[in-house]
């Protein structure tokens, strides 16, 4: 099937850290592009979307960095805390249509 | 809680049953989609309706399966002759189909285990 992302990495940082988690995506038409935090036995959480026609955007302790050169996406979260531990999936959309694609995830763990 | 919901949250059945869940997405969203979810994946797009009507499906979504947004509220998901691949966690989510595109709220899904 179509994927974002073709690995589940696993990161592991210290609390209080920043975290980095990388995506690369394939399909230079997409148009829009979001991160999502899933947790064990639960739904996607929205964290942080951006258009392709920016190159970053920020939010409460997130940013999101988008570089069309490489086609890469990257989520950086400050100060990690424990309540961060999930699995994070980035996904993106595709410039006609109105579903999401998803990557296949990269574990954070952190540790206290 | 205005978010999306879904029910059962877990579902057991025999192979070769059928099976329907439901979700009923955030009030004023008029996009509904659904996605199937394998275990160490990201979400797979099975289909999406805008109002009632259905307006894209995937090729994962085969003939035994089957979506209707009847009243351009809630949705039903029917699987039939289930089989043991199906087993998956099937997510639902909304959103605001207005101006420029807006994010997925995802429901806690609907575990679907088949044996």
């Amino acid at each position: 099937g179509e994927n974002v992302g073709l690995h589940l990495p696993t990161l592991s940082v210290q609390e209080g850290d920043n975290s980095i988690i990388n995506c690369a995506y394939s399909n230079s038409a997409s148009d829009y592009f979001i991160w999502y935090k899933q947790e064990s036995g639960k739904g996607p959480q929205f964290i942080i979307d951006i258009r392709s026609n920016m190159d970053k955007r920020q939010g409460q302790r997130v940013t999101v960095l988008l570089n069309k050169t490489v086609k890469h996406l990257s989520l950086q979260i400050a100060a990690t805390q424990p309540g961060d531990s999930a699995v994070y999936f980035c996904a993106e959309k595709r410039e006609y249509g109105n579903k999401l694609v998803f990557g296949a995830g990269t574990i954070l763990r952190v540790k206290s | 809680d205005t978010g999306v919901s879904q029910d059962p949250r877990h579902k057991i059945t025999k192979r070769g049953q059928n099976v329907t869940f439901r979700c009923d997405p955030i009030s004023e969203h008029n996009r509904l989609y659904w996605y199937r979810q394998t275990l160490g994946q990201g979400p797979e797009f099975l289909t999406y309706f805008q109002n009632e009507a259905q307006l894209e499906k995937s090729r994962l979504l085969s003939d035994r399966f089957s979506a209707e947004r009847p009243k351009g509220s809630f949705s039903t998901l029917e699987i039939q002759r289930t089989e043991q691949g199906d087993s998956a966690m099937y997510l639902c989510a909304s959103s605001l189909g207005t101006g420029w595109y807006s994010p997925l709220h995802f429901g806690n899904g609907t575990r679907l285990t088949v044996t």
